[in-house]
């Protein structure tokens, strides 16, 4: 078992591109999260996926935005990069009342 | 909403020491409790959870954290570390309540756990 897979491993963009990360969950599991780490910081819960809704959002802007596929796979989408978007993105998975799994992220840079 | 609070940012202690990571939390609801561990350059990986139960909770490596529900704490523990838990701790919490897909992880800031030998 892979365990949850994150493409790519870093990024590196500038202002006002647009990003998109892709997440596999591990293997059994249906529920897609996604956080924001930045440098120094606990993650901070974007939103989560399930049955390919969106089921749950946290406080970041409509700029962020995501996507489950039929396989429980996901993606996350970021439009008009800020400088302050550059952080760690964790990809986490999960089975009903089962702990999260989480994925080693992917490091994105804006320049 | 909830919140956690970890109050020390960094721990430093001499290898084969005892150590405490301090996590206080609030809530409105009731919450499950975890502890993860971030080595440098990865991902998270789940130390140990208290879902319900004995309200001390032992988990990988050693670790075990005890839930005290008056003080709203869980702090995690180990009575001999070594060089190798070097790194970062985040105690995080979650609402009991599951709704399909609407479980989500508050955090704290993390505390940076450094062995000296």
């Amino acid at each position: 078992d892979a365990g949850v897979t994150q493409s790519p491993t870093h990024l590196i963009k500038t202002r006002g591109q647009q990003v998109t990360l892709r997440c596999s969950p591990k293997s059994g599991h249906d529920t897609v999260s996604w956080y924001q780490q930045a440098l120094g910081q606990g993650p901070q819960f974007i939103f989560q996926y399930y049955e390919e809704e969106e089921r749950q959002r946290g406080n970041f802007p409509d700029r962020f935005s995501g996507h489950q596929f039929p396989n429980y796979s996901s993606e996350l989408n970021v439009n008009a990069l800020l400088l302050g978007d550059s952080a760690l993105y964790l990809c986490a998975s999960s089975l009903e009342r089962t702990p999260q799994f989480f994925g080693p992220g992917t490091r994105l840079t804006v320049l | 909403a909830q919140s956690v609070t970890q109050l020390d940012s960094q721990v430093p202690v001499f290898e084969e020491a005892p150590v405490e990571l301090r996590c206080n939390y609030s809530s409105s609801v009731s919450v499950y409790l975890f502890w993860y561990v971030q080595y440098p350059n990865q991902g998270l990986q789940l130390l140990l959870k208290y879902l319900s139960g004995s309200t001390l909770v032992k988990g990988i490596n050693g670790f075990e954290a005890e839930f005290n529900k008056s003080q709203t704490s869980f702090h995690l523990r180990k009575p001999s570390v070594h060089i190798s838990d070097t790194a970062e701790y985040f105690c995080a919490v979650s609402d009991q309540r599951w709704e399909p897909g609407a479980q989500k992880l508050v955090f704290g800031q993390g505390t940076r756990l450094t062995i000296n030998p």
